[in-house]
């Protein structure tokens, strides 16, 4: 079955605490992203990946960071959480972007709590 | 001001009706426009992608993107319960980073 996988789901944490939320698909897709979801905000774009080791920064990458080591995995690290980061993480991929063939799958999110 | 601006709704329509819902933006650059749906406690799902000017049909969804006025609409005929959701709408001008719209609850009333 083709999907997007997030761990851990759920998640609380304090301030200062360095935490890694892993996201792994299984279709072969060159293109992930990472995108943050608050209320009367949106999805923002984190960072994202063109390829393997190729990252760029998306709209809110400020106290974030990734790897892009292997294809099929795209970690999203916060080094030194802050309770401004409390929010709903989704990763998503897709086989490339920009050619309007893409279908795009999302992960199942990750809630995120910081204390 | 926000790249992009979009009416949060909630918008709440009879079953069969035609749904519009629009976004409107400030950089001229942006050439890739999407629409996304979201169920509540899902992860949202590509719906429509529309490279550049001109309308997209799909099913009973229709995308319009209307450059010259910064301006894109989705349209969804006869509407069902089951198109109950947050819609939101996403551009990109570099076919990488991707700006999103804050969304738009719609309910669709049997």
């Amino acid at each position: 079955e083709a999907q997007v996988t997030q761990n851990p789901r759920y998640l609380i944490t304090v301030t200062g605490k360095k935490l890694t939320v892993t996201c792994s698909q299984n279709m072969n897709h060159e293109y992930m992203s990472w995108y943050r979801q608050d209320p009367g905000l949106g999805l923002r774009q984190i960072y994202y990946s063109m390829n393997v080791e190729v990252t760029d920064k998306g709209d809110v990458p400020e106290g974030y960071k990734v790897s892009r080591k292997e294809k099929r995995n795209f970690p999203l690290i916060l080094e030194s959480p802050s309770p401004n980061q409390t929010s709903l993480y989704f990763c998503a991929s897709s086989l490339t972007f920009g050619t309007g063939q893409e279908t795009q799958y999302f992960g199942p999110g990750t809630r995120l709590l910081v204390l | 001001q926000k790249e992009v601006e979009q009416d949060p709704g909630p918008l709440s329509v009879p079953e069969g009706a035609i749904v519009s819902l629009n976004c409107t933006y400030s950089n001229s650059a942006f050439q890739y426009f999407m629409w996304y749906r979201q169920y509540s406690r899902k992860g949202p799902e590509l719906l429509m992608y529309t490279y550049s000017s001109g309308n997209k049909e799909d099913g009973r969804f229709t995308a319009q993107v209307d450059k010259s006025s910064k301006y894109i609409s989705l349209f969804i005929r006869d509407s069902q319960p089951s198109d109950s959701a947050t819609y939101l709408c996403a551009m990109s001008s570099s076919a990488s980073k991707i700006i999103f719209g804050s969304g738009t609850r719609l309910s669709i009333r049997p």
